[in-house]
């Protein structure tokens, strides 16, 4: 198993441009997320999918969006880049869990460092 | 809301010292608490868990107690190598609708030395 992908690793953007961060998973997990990990502040969710065809906002969702057309893939788009979406992000799968118990090992991709000029 | 309160890095201990990282939570109901490790420029790896009051999670050496009457998860390890240099994330998933979304601490990095 390849785990959770992450593409790219790095990527340079001016403001105002959009793009797409890929996250895959090989592991036939329900729930995916994206975190967005900034000095001094943790990790902080963006949105999150419970499975395919359902998405819903986290702690800090605006200038992202996301959709979830298949389990294995879901991809985050910014919209309009600005300076304030510099950071790392990280994709996340596991399984959902019975009853919605929150206990579920996350399964961290590798990350893409993203610098917005 | 939710939250997260660990103790401010770096830290930094010679090898075969002892090591407590500082947890405190606040939440409803009852979380599952989590310590996550970041080891340099990788992604975050599950460390242990612990998913009801006085559980205590272990790992590679590390151990956390659950800690219901002090809302507290602290990290220990009896005796740590340079090989544990890393950032660790205390974090927390809670009985919410949706799922396993985790609130996480700000991250202590741990620098071991020789």
């Amino acid at each position: 198993n390849a785990g959770v992908t992450q593409t790219p690793k790095f990527q340079v953007l001016k403001t105002g441009q959009s793009m797409t961060l890929q996250c895959a998973q090989d592991m036939n997990h329900e729930y995916m997320s994206w975190y967005r990990q900034d000095p001094g502040m943790g990790l902080r969710l963006i949105h999150y999918s419970v499975g395919a065809g359902i998405t819903d906002q986290g702690e800090v969702p605006n200038g992202y969006n996301v959709s979830r057309s298949t389990t294995e893939d879901f991809p985050l788009r910014l919209l309009s880049a600005a300076p304030s979406q510099t950071s790392v992000y990280f994709c996340a799968s596991s399984y959902s869990g019975i009853g919605g118990r929150g206990y579920n090992e996350q399964f961290f991709g590798p990350g893409t460092r993203l610098t917005v000029l | 809301g939710n939250s997260v309160t660990q103790m401010e890095g770096p830290v930094t201990l010679s090898e075969e010292a002892f090591l407590t990282i500082n947890c405190t939570y606040t939440a409803t109901g009852y979380p599952s608490l989590f310590w996550y490790v970041q080891y340099p420029g990788e992604g975050l790896q599950l460390l242990l868990k612990a998913t009801k009051a006085d559980d205590k999670g272990s790992n590679k050496g590390f151990e956390a107690t659950y800690r219901k009457e002090t809302t507290s998860f602290h990290l220990e390890k009896g005796s740590v190598q340079v090989s544990d240099s890393a950032v660790y994330f205390c974090a927390l998933s809670a009985l919410t609708g949706g799922g396993n979304k985790l609130t996480f601490g700000t991250g202590t990095q741990l620098k071991v030395e020789l």
